[in-house]
């Protein structure tokens, strides 16, 4: 079964401070993805990537960055955090080689800026 | 750009009912992948049922079945005989086509409460 594991699970972290979120997948899926979930919003893409070395932006990039240094690991980075960051982030995969399906979810993390 | 737009926010329903829960959608291209996807009480987001632009057929899965309705840019989620279990929220998706590298982009989600 499709896996997709990110860490850590929760994160407090002071405004201003560097952030990074982790999302590993045992899938050899190509596209990778990172969502925010906020009320009223539903899932927001911030940035996606479709293989190592690559990275695209989402329709929500502005103050994260993103590394894929690998087809397992993709990491989203917050370099300066504020409040408004504080958010549900979830990381996907999925796979276009053989045709597609879906992509499959990580159980998400929980991040408060303070 | 592409855009999924679900303007129901919560629907409540009694059990063993049928439930229609709406998504329209934006997109340039002429192939296009939808999908709905199910987030559960503990957070988890599950897949549910997809639906390929180019097939005329309605997707079903179980108790859940589509509603494509193309020159409307419309998929409907229906579920049958609904169960408390069934209640939770539900993200309707789309992907345009192509290969390699794409987006997959989220509508705002319908929570849905099945009481006895």
């Amino acid at each position: 079964e499709a896996a997709v594991t990110q860490s850590p699970r929760n994160k407090v972290a002071v405004t201003g401070g560097k952030v990074t979120l982790s999302c590993n997948q045992t899938n050899n899926h190509n596209n990778m993805y990172w969502y925010r979930q906020d009320t009223g919003h539903g899932l927001r893409l911030i940035h996606y990537s479709y293989g190592a070395g690559s990275t695209e932006k989402g329709d929500i990039p502005d103050g994260y960055k993103a590394s894929r240094p690998s087809q397992e690991n993709f990491s989203l980075i917050l370099e300066l955090a504020t409040p408004s960051q504080t958010s549900v982030y979830f990381c996907a995969s999925g796979d276009a080689r053989q045709g597609f399906t879906e992509v499959f979810f990580g159980k998400g993390t929980r991040l408060t800026v303070v | 750009a592409q855009k999924v737009t679900q303007t129901q926010t919560s629907i409540s329903v009694v059990e063993k009912t049928t439930v229609t829960m709406d998504c329209v959608y934006e997109t340039r291209d002429s192939s296009y992948f939808l999908f709905w996807y199910k987030q559960t009480a503990s957070g988890e987001i599950v897949f549910l049922i997809r639906q390929d632009s180019y097939k005329k057929e309605n997707a079903t899965v179980g108790h859940y079945s589509l509603n494509f309705q193309k020159p409307k840019s419309s998929i409907g989620l229906i579920i049958t005989a609904t169960q408390i279990e069934d209640s939770a929220v539900y993200f309707c998706a789309m992907r345009e086509g192509g290969t390699g590298g794409y987006k997959v982009v989220f509508g705002s989600g319908t929570r849905l409460l099945v009481s006895p």
